[in-house]
């Protein structure tokens, strides 16, 4: 089966920019999570959708970040403006519905590399 | 205090060695505890998952969890250059479509 999609994957820009980050997930999956890694560190959540619902978006900066997730199929990430602090790479994940074989994994994107100069 | 504490290392093992990796926490309703590898430039890929404490084995993998201490461990036996990575540690509360709290991940080379 094809794997979770994201683009682009490496995207450079300077402060105060806007800047937005694509998602496909597994075909089927309906949850999708995207997750903030920052150099040296473990990926954090940013928020969670189920279908095209959010379940969780506690820890989204909502003051510049956005997310959506259409139809409830792919989805995007929005930072703006961006700041010096989110040069990360931002990961997309998506999981099977619970109960279902391996309903319990989350499957990664690749991720794209944002630096913020 | 962080919620999972993972030491980053970096760690360089021979070919063959025997490898420990080890992560502890401090929220006690984790049930579900995963190891993920991650190669550079790639996103994470689950390795190994258990529920509750116990061993689990799989090839020349073994994961631990000590939940009285809140300590997790990832053994790799016979290593391989192949298993040269970056490993995480994450757990969860639930079992289920939940989100993960991750460690920082332990950078491991493994030298031919």
């Amino acid at each position: 089966e094809a794997g979770v999609a994201q683009s682009p994957r490496y995207k450079i820009i300077e402060k105060r920019q806007s800047v937005a980050f694509w998602c496909n997930p597994i075909s089927g999956h309906a949850t999708l999570y995207w997750y903030q890694q920052i150099l040296g560190q473990g990926p954090k959540l940013l928020i969670q959708f189920q279908n095209n619902g959010v379940v969780d978006d506690s820890q989204l900066p909502k003051d510049r970040f956005s997310a959506e997730r259409l139809k409830g199929v792919d989805s995007t990430l929005k930072i703006q403006p961006a700041k010096l602090e989110d040069s990360a790479v931002y990961l997309c994940a998506s999981s099977p519905t619970p109960g279902t074989r391996r309903g319990n994994e989350q499957f990664f994107g690749p991720g794209t590399r944002l630096t913020v100069l | 205090q962080k919620e999972v504490e993972q030491d980053p290392g970096p760690l360089s093992v021979p070919e063959g060695a025997i490898v420990s990796l080890n992560c502890t926490y401090s929220n006690s309703a984790f049930q579900y505890f995963m190891w993920y590898r991650q190669y550079s430039r790639k996103g994470p890929e689950l390795l190994m998952y258990t529920y509750s404490s116990g061993n689990k084995e799989d090839g020349r993998f073994t994961a631990q969890v000590d939940k009285s201490s809140k300590y997790i461990s990832l053994f790799i036996r016979d290593s391989q250059p192949s298993d040269s990575a970056t490993y995480l540690c994450a757990m969860s509360e639930w079992i289920g479509n939940t989100p993960l709290v991750f460690g920082k991940g332990t950078r491991l080379s493994v030298i031919a």
